[in-house]
C-alpha cells in the first residue's frame, strides 16, 4: 500500500542555516506530493505541492522536487528564519477524491 | 480559496459524555469529507471516509458505534464521539474535496477529563 517515510527530528537550527527535510514515498500509481506545515495549536496548512515528476513546487523560500528515480520529495529551504519553527508533515494522494498518506512529521525549531 | 471550517476548536468534555464536532466547506460544496485524528507528536491517521448522503465508511479498527459520521449536505459533515474517554483526547481534523484539491480544516482539540 501507498505509505511516506519522512526523517525524524526533532531538528533544531540557527537563524539562516540551510534547511532539509528527507521524504521518501511509496505508491502503487502515480500520486500527487505535499508538504504540509503545522504551526503551534494550529491545524495543517498546505506549504507546496507537486502533481507529477520532476515538478518542483515552492513557496515561501521553501522547495520540494519530485522526483520519481528515487521516489522522494525532499524539503529545502536556503535560510530559515524563526518564525519558520512548525511541524513539517510530507504526505501523498493517489488522486483529488482519494485520502492522503502522511509522514510522521518533522519538528523545526529555529532558534535567533 | 476554498475554506473548511471546524466546530469547536476546543471542546473539554467529562467522561461519559458525547460530543459533536462539525466540519463546514464555507465556500463550495464537498461530496467527500474525511475524518482524521492526530496524536500528540505523531501523524494524522484516517478515521472514516464521510460521503454525502450514504453511510461513512470506515478505516479498520475504527470503532463506527463510537465515532459516529453524517454527512447530512453538500456543505456539513459531523464527527460525534459518544460516550467519550480519556483515551479519546485527540487533535481531529476534517478535509473535504473540491473541485481544485483537498482542504483541510484547522482541527478540534478534544480533552476527555
Amino acid at each position: 500500500g501507498d505509505s511516506v517515510t519522512q526523517m525524524e527530528g526533532p531538528v533544531t537550527l540557527s537563524e539562516e542555516a540551510f534547511l532539509t527535510i528527507n521524504c521518501t514515498y511509496t505508491a502503487t500509481g502515480y500520486p500527487s506530493l505535499f508538504w504540509y506545515v503545522q504551526y503551534p495549536g494550529e491545524g495543517l496548512q498546505l506549504l507546496l505541492k507537486a502533481t507529477k515528476a520532476d515538478d518542483k513546487g515552492s513557496n515561501k523560500g521553501f522547495e520540494a522536487t519530485y522526483r520519481k528515480e528515487t521516489t522522494s520529495f525532499h524539503l529545502e529551504k536556503g535560510s530559515v528564519q524563526v518564525s519558520d519553527s512548525a511541524v513539517y508533515f510530507c504526505a501523498l494522494s493517489e488522486g483529488t477524491g482519494n485520502q492522503f498518506y502522511f509522514g510522521t512529521g518533522t519538528s523545526l525549531t529555529v532558534i535567533p | 480559496g476554498a475554506v473548511v471550517s471546524q466546530h469547536p476548536s476546543r471542546v473539554i468534555c467529562k467522561s461519559g459524555t458525547s460530543v459533536k464536532i462539525e466540519c463546514r466547506s464555507l465556500d463550495f460544496q464537498a461530496t467527500t469529507m474525511f475524518w482524521y485524528r492526530q496524536f500528540p507528536k505523531q501523524s494524522l491517521m484516517l478515521m472514516a471516509t464521510s460521503n454525502e448522503g450514504s453511510k461513512a465508511t470506515y478505516e479498520q479498527g475504527v470503532e463506527k458505534d463510537k465515532f459516529l459520521i453524517n454527512h447530512a449536505s453538500l456543505t456539513l459533515s459531523t464527527l460525534t464521539v459518544t460516550s467519550a474517554h480519556p483515551e479519546d483526547s485527540s487533535f481531529y481534523i476534517c478535509s473535504a474535496i473540491g473541485e481544485n484539491g483537498q482542504y483541510f480544516g484547522p482541527g478540534t482539540r478534544l480533552t476527555v477529563t
